[in-house]
């Protein structure tokens, strides 16, 4: 059975903190990896990652993928309370003519003052 | 520029009465849509997708349903209501795309049932 899986599930950091997220997964036909934040409603799209060792970055945030290790981390440094969400991690895998979205539980990250 | 359009924010809705989400796509034709529902701040589970016009594939069994009457209408239902229905539901929808694709969600509907 497919699965995702995130770490931690909760994290609570002090303002200025560096904060690593991980997203492990078990798919069969793996096609891409994605990160999403979530505050209040809509999750909002951070990366995507299909190949492995690139890291695609984007201000304080930066995320890698590992294939070899079925995993990818995202990566937060200098860490605001704006930064405090929901951060979801899916896969996108192929199943005959079709693909779907694996979800991981999410990690909640609270910044604190 | 492609948006999403999803209603109402917030319902609160009594056991047993029937139920109506709607959400729909501008900028965009013949995406793949999705109803996802997600309970206390954690993980999505896909309810329902559909790659096209009367096209609905669900993914667990319940009490919902769902159709497509539109190429860029979907629309979850339920006759009757139930407690466990509770939760905070999102329609999203991809490209077609045979690149990767990410989904872009609509802004959830808060649903209580009481």
């Amino acid at each position: 059975e497919d699965k995702v899986v995130q770490s931690p599930l909760s994290l609570v950091v002090h303002e200025g903190d560096t904060v690593t997220l991980n997203c492990s997964y078990e798919v069969t036909n793996f096609r891409s990896l994605l990160w999403y934040k979530q505050e209040k409603k809509a999750p909002t799209f951070l990366f995507m990652l299909t190949s492995s060792g690139i890291e695609k970055k984007s201000g304080r945030l930066s995320s890698i993928l590992d294939k070899k290790e079925l995993s990818s981390i995202l990566n937060i440094t200098a860490t605001q309370t704006g930064d405090s969400a929901i951060y979801l991690c899916a896969v996108e895998a192929s199943a005959g003519n079709n693909r779907k979205l694996i979800w991981g539980l999410g990690t909640s990250l609270a910044v604190n003052p | 520029s492609q948006t999403i359009h999803q209603w109402p924010a917030t319902l609160v809705q009594p056991v047993g009465s029937p139920l109506s989400l709607e959400c729909t796509v501008e900028g965009t034709s013949n995406p793949n849509l999705y109803w996802y529902r997600q309970a206390a701040g954690r993980g999505l589970q896909l309810l329902f997708y559909s790659v096209g016009i009367g096209q609905i594939s669900s993914e667990v069994p319940q009490n919902l349903s769902a159709s497509r009457p539109q190429d860029r209408q979907f629309i979850l239902s339920s006759k009757k209501l139930l407690l466990s229905d509770s939760g905070f539901y999102l329609c999203a929808w991809r490209g077609r795309q045979f690149l990767n694709t990410e989904a872009f969600f609509g802004q959830g509907t808060r649903l209580t049932v009481v």
